[in-house]
């Protein structure tokens, strides 16, 4: 069956520090694979997504991702922190063609 | 650029009440999508459509009803409210999501309580 694990639920960083938030899937095929960002109260923006090619995905607001296969993993980064980053990240597996499995999800905030 | 459209944003519901959650989007999008939003689960996958006149259940179908008469419109049911669909519900819309490139947009969100 299809999953995806985010194994951090809170993160906390101080402003300007580098980040990591972890993502692993399970799929038997080749995933696509999507990072989305929740802020207090709001829907859900897209970051970046993997389908095929270069497995180093640059995204909006400085995020990037890298997809490792042999790792089952789809880690999004940061070098550097904003305040404004604080927010809930979402790492998703498009399974098939109907169905997009999420993860729970990492609380992530930043101290000035 | 409307995008996915959900409304009402804010609802207070009591037990056994029905209510339908509207979503709508301007796209053209073959492919729409209803999950709820609970704490710690992340977001769970109720009911999809991949065009009008067909739907399917997700993951956590029960008490939860829809129909797609249009290619615009997706509207969630709840039948008879109860205190554990109290919840965040969020309508998204893509073409097929198969297809390579694609990517789902999501609606901001309706709050909905049971009381």
């Amino acid at each position: 069956a299809q999953s995806v694990t985010q194994p951090d639920i809170h993160i906390t960083v101080s402003e300007g520090a580098s980040l990591e938030l972890r993502c692993n899937y399970s799929y038997g095929a080749t995933p696509y694979l999507f990072w989305y960002v929740q802020s207090p109260g709001q829907g859900l923006q897209l970051l970046l997504k993997y389908f095929s090619g270069d497995t180093l995905v640059q995204g909006i607001k400085g995020f990037e991702a890298e997809f490792k296969r042999s790792q089952s993993s789809f880690n999004l980064r940061k070098p550097s922190v904003h305040w404004s980053d604080a927010a809930e990240y979402f790492c998703a597996v498009g399974a098939g063609t109907d169905k997009l499995i999420f993860g729970t999800g990492t609380r992530l905030q930043v101290f000035p | 650029n409307a995008g996915v459209t959900q409304t009402p944003k804010f609802q207070v519901l009591k037990t056994g009440q029905s209510m339908t959650l509207q979503c709508a989007q301007d796209m053209n999008h073959e492919y729409m999508s209803w999950y709820r939003q609970d704490p710690g689960m992340g977001l769970r996958l109720i009911h999809y459509s991949v065009g009008a006149g067909i739907t399917d259940q997700g993951e956590v179908p029960n008490g939860y009803n829809v129909s797609r008469s249009t290619t615009e419109d997706f509207p969630l049911r709840l039948l008879s409210a109860a205190p554990s669909q109290t919840s965040v519900y969020f309508c998204a819309s893509s073409y097929l999501p198969g297809t390579a490139g694609n990517t789902i947009y999501f609606g901001e969100g309706s709050w909905l309580t049971v009381v």
